[in-house]
């Protein structure tokens, strides 16, 4: 079975700052990971995937993840943090039966400060 | 349409009462993907179709809950005889190809409510 925790369900940090949030995975196949995030009172909306190719993934708005097998870790990086990036973020794996059905983390609240 | 569509945006009902929501896919994507979004929970998988047929209905969790998809396009997700724990957000999302590498395309999904 595949898993997905994401640790710290709320981040808060200062505008200018930087992001990092947490996502380690369980999975009995090589994974394939992927970084949703959610606006408010929007759908989700795709960020960074990790398909096997580049450990290191760049995404939109800044943002980059690491994968680190060794440390079953997909963590999501942003070196400064705007305000606009006040958001939830979800990181999600893809189930091993090749249907394309993500499993995803909890969420995790960013909330960036004046 | 150029996005994933949801009707409707918000549905308030009473406890027992049947609720249909729908969903319509980006034309031409044939995976289709229903999610349940509750607070504390995160998001749930419920059902998935590759065209008109589910092969994966692992996340329904009752069988009030149901889902067709008609014509390789526009699903249904229905909700019979509702409990107040069904109050979430419900997600739908499609993918052009089912696999594990494609990316799903979300809704803004339909709010339920049950009273």
């Amino acid at each position: 079975a595949q898993s997905v925790t994401q640790l710290g369900s709320h981040v808060s940090v200062s505008e200018g700052a930087l992001v990092l949030l947490r996502c380690n995975y369980s999975s009995s196949v090589p994974p394939y990971l992927f970084w949703y995030v959610q606006y408010p009172n929007q759908g989700l909306q795709l960020l960074l995937k990790y398909t096997s190719a580049a450990t290191l993934v760049k995404g939109i708005n800044g943002f980059e993840a690491e994968f680190k097998k060794s440390e079953t870790s997909f963590h999501l990086t942003k070196p400064s943090a705007h305000m606009s990036d006040a958001a939830e973020y979800f990181c999600a794996v893809s189930g091993s039966s090749n249907t394309g059905k993500l499993i995803f983390g909890q969420g995790t609240t960013l909330q960036v400060k004046p | 349409g150029a996005g994933v569509s949801q009707s409707p945006s918000n549905k308030v009902t009473e406890k027992g009462k049947d609720v249909e929501l729908r969903c319509d896919p980006i034309s031409g994507h044939t995976a289709l993907y229903w999610y349940r979004q509750s607070l504390g929970q995160g998001l749930e998988f419920l059902i998935y179709f590759q065209g008109n047929s589910a092969p994966d209905k692992s996340g329904l969790p009752s069988d009030r809950f149901s889902a067709e998809r008609t014509g390789g396009s526009v699903s249904t997700l229905t909700i019979q005889r509702t409990q107040q724990e069904d109050s979430a957000v419900y997600l739908c999302a499609s993918s052009f190809l089912a696999g594990m590498a494609g990316e799903l395309f979300f809704g803004e999904g339909s709010r339920l409510t049950v009273l």
